[in-house]
């Protein structure tokens, strides 16, 4: 079946750095999700993006759909504690469920 | 309701016996997912349904799990004989159709604890 790969897997940073994190697949998706999970809750909708080479921004938050489709970028800008979590993206083939990436884990040193 | 509510928020249960997860997804989505998730690890899908039809339930680790939902709303994940392998949080989402434009809206989940 299709696979989503994040990288990296996981990531310790000091507050106030910028990070970025990636999403690529073998396969060609339609739609691109940004997911985050805190600690002990579900996973929380993002950004969405719908068309290749779309930029997206929410907050600190941007995310880009790449130009192949086959990719998608989370950037977050100045991070702050309360960033910590696990990022998940998730891919929509057509006419299919959408496919979640395994995670990027995310940690803010004070 | 306004979000997709998951009960109950947290399970211990003893090997061997049955358990029962319930998930009450938002008015009016038609389509309702479980996934597993083992500590620290990603998003396992379980089962998929999407109104009448009939459910995907490609995701199922063995036989000992089943799923339903009742009157296209509720769905019930039941694990049966559980064993320690078992215990992972358990989330549900729901969406309008297959999700397409609006993506998954995920319940704070269930973390049961097989002793």
């Amino acid at each position: 079946g299709q696979q989503l790969n994040q990288s990296p897997q996981s990531m310790f940073i000091q507050e106030g750095e910028d990070v970025s994190m990636n999403c690529t697949s073998s396969s060609i998706f339609n739609t691109w999700l940004w997911y985050k999970q805190d600690p002990g809750e579900g996973p929380v909708l993002l950004i969405a993006l719908y068309k290749a080479g779309e930029l997206t921004s929410n907050g600190r938050l941007t995310a880009q759909f790449g130009i192949t489709r086959k990719d998608s970028f989370l950037n977050i800008s100045a991070s702050i504690p309360s960033d910590v979590g696990i990022y998940f993206c998730a891919g929509h083939p057509y006419g299919q469920n959408f496919v979640f990436g395994p995670g990027t884990r995310l940690s803010v040193l004070p | 309701g306004a979000g997709v509510s998951q009960s109950p928020s947290n399970k211990v249960t003893e090997k061997g016996k049955d358990v029962e997860l319930r998930c009450d997804p938002i008015s009016g989505h038609t389509a309702l997912y479980w996934y597993r998730q083992s500590l620290g690890q990603g998003l396992e899908f379980l089962i998929y349904f999407q109104g009448n039809s009939a459910p995907d339930k490609s995701g199922l680790p063995s036989d000992r799990f089943s799923a339903e939902r009742t009157g296209g709303s509720v769905s019930t994940l039941t694990i049966q004989r559980t064993q320690q392998e078992d215990s992972a949080v358990y989330l549900c989402a729901s969406s309008l159709a297959t999700g397409g434009v609006y993506g998954y809206t995920f319940g704070s989940g269930t973390r049961l604890t097989v002793v």
